[in-house]
């Protein structure tokens, strides 16, 4: 069992502002590194799947970096709006099947 | 495409009493895998399914929880007795084989509480 940690596990952000969180996880024998966000009552539903170091994807107002060397991955959002807020997990892929995911960062948006 | 379905949407039961949560997943995706999340933590994969074969089980607590795949499609996950410590979210994803790049499709989850 890999220990990916989430940070930090909750934030409330105003309407408009920018923010930022991180997940850390294990450096060696990287695979892949996987985002999602889960809203409440529905699905989680897949935001990134990253497997280079260095690689930087976006999503609307939402883009991950990812640091394999060091272990860590920071997701973005950018001008937050109410329907931004979620719980966004990330999960670590050891091998070829199986993720192990986080805590979760739950975010709010007050209007 | 249609997504992954899951069923009931929520389940209250007695601790010692049995309980079922279905699963079926998107048409064509080989792998099929039960997650169980308890407040304040992660997702933690129970069984992973590849058609209708068992890939890992390692963390099904196997003295109370059974699970499988019909025909490598559609997937039941039981618990009988239920504990208290059972009361979570269980979550059925499916992906295509080897298709794990592009992430997981999930389900909306079973939410159980075990009183």
């Amino acid at each position: 069992i890999l220990n990916v940690e989430q940070s930090p596990q909750s934030l409330h952000v105003q309407e408009g502002d920018s923010t930022n969180f991180t997940c850390s996880f294990p450096s060696s024998n990287f695979y892949a590194l996987h985002w999602y966000r889960w809203e409440t009552a529905k699905s989680p539903e897949a935001l990134f799947v990253m497997t280079l170091n260095g690689d930087e994807k976006k999503k609307g107002r939402i883009s991950a970096t990812l640091n394999t060397k060091e272990g860590y991955s920071y997701l973005y959002i950018k001008g937050s709006q109410p329907e931004d807020s979620a719980t966004y997990l990330c999960a670590f892929h050891l091998n070829d099947y199986k993720l192990s995911f986080g805590a979760g960062t739950t975010v709010t948006v007050r209007a | 495409e249609a997504g992954v379905a899951q069923s009931p949407r929520y389940k209250i039961i007695e601790k010692r009493q049995s309980v079922a949560f279905w699963c079926n997943p998107i048409s064509g995706h080989a792998t099929l895998y039960w997650y169980q999340q308890i407040l304040g933590q992660g997702p933690k994969l129970l069984i992973q399914f590849q058609n209708n074969g068992v890939v890992d089980d390692s963390q099904l607590p196997k003295d109370r929880f059974s699970a499988e795949r019909l025909k490598g499609v559609d997937s039941t996950l039981k618990i009988q007795p239920a504990k208290l410590e059972d009361s979570a979210v269980y979550l059925c994803a499916s992906s295509r084989l080897r298709e794990e790049y592009y992430g997981y499709t999930f389900g909306s989850g079973t939410r159980l509480t075990v009183v």
